[in-house]
């Protein structure tokens, strides 16, 4: 099972909406809903800010959505603050019965 | 709120076996998903295998990288969840993550990680 697709960087000025994407196949990505964003800041532990592909968890900022579209799979942050300079990263179900994640998103706040 | 302490990381040669552990609080480990998840120095995320609630027989999962050399193991009795792991490579130096969830989802509950170390 080979590793989703993000890009290694993004970047965006406070304000700004920004958007990841998370690229897979028709066997993770593409094959169930089960599409899920963490954020990650530097010698943190990971934290779900997305689930379902669309779904956020009690607390985390509506700045954060979600969305699919066949094989492909979005992160957008709207408002860009200064605090959401952090690592990205996606995962997904596959039809294997297992998970995988992409590489991982650094995104930049200019 | 669920807390996860992973425990257990360290040095160790290649060729190798360290078994890495989890205490939960806020959680009973037998009623839910509990996996494990590795960043490499720099890298990704990078998910291991799981095991799944009592009520559907506890079964793993394992990537194809970690089947035959990685083990996710649970003892109800002290709502404790391990890692195996067996013939340690260089490549496996990496930070562990203990994670629980309901499904076939997202995990929503993390430990603060902890190193394993593999070198000569």
């Amino acid at each position: 099972q080979s590793a989703l697709t993000q890009p290694a960087s993004v970047s965006g000025s406070p304000g700004q909406s920004i958007t990841i994407s998370c690229s897979g196949t028709n066997s993770d990505v593409g094959a169930y809903n089960y599409v899920s964003w963490y954020q990650q800041y530097p010698g943190k532990a990971p934290k779900l800010i997305i689930y379902e592909v669309s779904n956020r968890p009690s607390g985390v900022s509506n700045r954060f959505s979600g969305s699919k579209s066949g094989n492909t799979a979005s992160l957008t942050i709207s408002g860009l603050q200064t605090e959401d300079e952090a690592d990205y990263h996606c995962s997904s179900y596959t039809t294997s019965t297992t998970l995988v994640f992409g590489g991982g998103t650094k995104l930049t706040v200019l | 709120e669920v807390q996860l302490v992973e425990s257990g990381g360290g040095s160790i040669k290649p060729g190798g076996s360290l078994r890495l552990s989890c205490t939960g609080s806020g959680v009973t480990f037998s009623d839910v998903y509990m996996s494990w998840v590795r960043q490499a120095p720099g890298r990704g995320l990078e998910w291991l295998g799981r095991i799944k609630r009592k009520t559907e027989g506890a079964t793993t999962d394992y990537t194809a990288p970690a089947k035959g050399r990685f083990f996710v193991l649970r003892d109800e009795s002290t709502n404790t969840g391990f890692l195996q792991m067996n013939s340690l490579k260089i490549e496996d130096t990496a930070v562990y993550y203990c994670t629980t969830g309901t499904g076939d989802g997202p995990s929503d509950s993390w430990g603060q990680g902890t190193l394993v170390t593999v070198s000569s």
